[in-house]
Formats: C-alpha cells, structure tokens, sequence
C-alpha cells in the first residue's frame, strides 16, 4: 500500500524558513519522482517541483528559484521541502505527491499546513 | 492567473450530466502532453481521477470520463450525484515553462 505521510503544521515569522518532510512507504522510493505542490487558501494547485529520489536530482518552478530546496533520505525513504525567505503569501498547505511516467500524480500526502504570520 | 484555463464553476442537478473545461496552450495541451484530472474535497489532498487524457484509475467510476482536442480538454461526469460537490483540477506539462500546470479549479455544485 504506497502511504505518503507529511510532517505537522508550522507557524513561522516572515524570512523564517521552513522544512517539511514526506515519508513514503509501499511505492519503491528509487523509482518515481516526487513533487511538491502548494495550495493557497481558497487557491488553487501550484506545482513547486521535483526529486529524484535515486540520484538526488532536481528541478524546481521558476516561481520558486532561488528559495527552494528538496532533499532525500533514502535510508529512511523520506523527502524534504525547504522554502526559506517566508513571506505572507506563502502561506498554504504544502502536499508532496508521486509523479507517474505518464505524467501524472498518482499518490498524495495529507499536505501540511504552513502559517507565516508576525 | 493560471496557465490552464477552467471555469470557475459548474452546476447541475442530480442525475444530469455536467462538462468542465480546460483551455491551454501550444505549449502543454497543443502540443501533445497528456491532460490528467483532479478531484478534491475540502481539507483534504487531491485524488487522480483520470490520467493520460481518458484513463481511469482504479476505483474511478465510469461516469467520470476525460476527452482531448487541441488546445483543450474536458472531464464529463454523467449521472450527477449529491456527493460529486467538490472542486476539481486539470493539469499538464508545459514545455516553454518546463513544468508542470494546473488549472485554477472548478467549484462543482449539485443542485
């Protein structure tokens, strides 16, 4: 059974950074990329990026260049999102998803709620 | 403003048969990436509902059906029920962007 499971809930200061985790289980961690997508309140769905979870490899929005990070834990199956430079606007719930070879994404997290707020 | 262009919402009553949309560009529908949709309920993740322009994943009833033309593509769901209310997302890969797109969303009401 592939279970995407992300970490809990932020409340962060605009500049802060933020570090949300995804843990993956049942869905062999090697194969499929993993992106990030994120949900303003009441918006719609932002494509943020992706990680190859084997080699490390990624590629991120332009929207996001500059601020954005993803890594991988391959020993514990895990993949992280790092937005630094908070503002108000990145506020949102963030969901990382499983990327097919058709393009699609086939398995979600529960998505985590980040709150920048002074 | 989003890439993908969807109504921002449709209607129907229950047992009617309702379209949503989704107009792109040369760039990602035109040129021949595949279109998958999304549904989402309130408060929780999206779920695929059709992949690669007409396929439907497992567990996807048969009164949800995808098409594309060109520049655009649609979702139909035929035989509207009161639990279909949810919003749903078209998305595609966009070459000038060299990313993935979603549509801004469409409300779905059941009258």
């Amino acid at each position: 059974q592939v279970q995407l499971v992300q970490s809990g809930a932020e409340v962060k200061t605009p500049g802060a950074s933020v570090k949300v985790s995804c843990k993956t289980s049942g869905l062999s961690f090697n194969v499929y990329n993993i992106h990030w997508v994120r949900q303003a309140p009441g918006q719609g769905l932002v494509w943020m990026g992706w990680i190859n979870p084997n080699t490390g490899a990624t590629h991120y929005a332009f929207k996001f260049l500059g601020r954005v990070s993803m890594t991988r834990d391959t020993s514990i199956q895990s993949i992280y999102l790092e937005l630094s430079g908070l503002r108000s606007d990145d506020t949102g719930v963030y969901f990382c998803s499983r990327g097919t070879d058709y393009g699609d994404f086939d398995h979600w997290g529960q998505g985590t709620l980040v709150n920048v707020s002074s | 403003q989003s890439i993908l262009t969807q109504p921002p919402s449709v209607s129907g009553a229950p047992g009617q048969n309702v379209t949503i949309s989704c107009t792109g560009h040369t760039s990602n529908i035109g040129a021949n990436y595949a279109v998958h949709w999304y549904r989402q309920f309130p408060g929780t993740a999206p779920k695929l509902l059709i992949y690669g322009n007409t396929n439907r994943p497992s567990g996807v009833p048969d009164r949800f059906s995808g098409s594309k033309s060109g520049t655009s593509a649609s979702l139909t769901i035929t035989g509207l029920q009161a639990d279909d209310e949810a919003d749903f997302y078209c998305q595609s890969y966009d070459s000038s962007l060299s990313g993935w797109v979603f549509g801004g969303g469409t409300k779905l009401t059941v009258l």
